[in-house]
């Protein structure tokens, strides 16, 4: 079946630096790629998304670039924050279907 | 986001009982969905509904049946409870389908088969 597969699954990084995860999918027809933050005990929150026809979108210290020809999006945190330490998803659409596939996670850990 | 409550919070029932989880959103967002949370493996999806009477099987539906009788709720039930079941669930929802823009997360019921 179609799947997402996410890494790496934990990340750790000094405080100021920049984190990096990423994302491949296996449905050529999945035209919207989500970015969720999870808080430790918290829900799952949205953070930013991007959709088939852009290749790079930013929100602050947030960005996320899509590569269609590859089939892998990725998440790219700057300057991060102890704040920033969470479990980050990515999701990718099922083709014409309203299913979300999800990644399994990335525990990202900011260092003092 | 207290447009979206799920009930219980935590629950600790046999195997083999009956179980229903309740989600409830005041948002009157057309589409409601079912995840289970297990460590591993992310979020995968059980049911989704895209609107009143309309309900559909998502990845791991087995063990589970839904109903939405009306907009605002998207109850779960666990027929004959299994340890596999053990699991944490979130109820999401959403103006649109998947492709169609954010899923907003209830905050969680953890469920303990024993």
């Amino acid at each position: 079946g179609e799947n997402v597969e996410q890494h790496p699954s934990t990340l750790s990084v000094q405080e100021g630096d920049s984190a990096v995860i990423k994302c491949t999918y296996s449905d050529s027809a999945s035209n919207y790629f989500p970015w969720y933050k999870q808080e430790l005990g918290k829900r799952p929150q949205l953070i930013i998304d991007i959709r088939s026809n852009v290749g790079e979108k930013k929100d602050q210290r947030i960005a996320v670039t899509l590569n269609k020809t590859a089939k892998h999006f990725s998440l790219h945190i700057t300057e991060t924050q102890p704040e920033d330490s969470a479990v980050y998803f990515c999701a990718a659409s099922m083709g014409s279907n309203y299913q979300l596939i999800w990644g399994a996670g990335t525990k990202l850990i900011i260092k003092p | 986001d207290a447009g979206i409550t799920q009930s219980p919070r935590y629950k600790i029932t046999e195997t083999g009982r009956q179980v229903t989880l309740m989600c409830h959103q005041t948002w009157s967002h057309s589409y409601m969905f079912w995840y289970r949370q297990d460590l591993g493996h992310g979020l995968r999806l059980i049911y989704y509904s895209a609107a009143a009477d309309i309900t559909d099987k998502g990845e791991v539906p087995d063990g589970y049946v839904v109903s939405r009788s009306k907009t605002e709720n998207f109850p779960l039930t666990l027929e004959s409870a299994t340890r596999s079941q053990t699991s944490v669930y979130f109820c999401a929802s959403s103006l649109g389908g998947g492709p169609s823009g954010e899923q907003y997360f209830g905050p969680g019921t953890r469920l303990t088969v024993t």
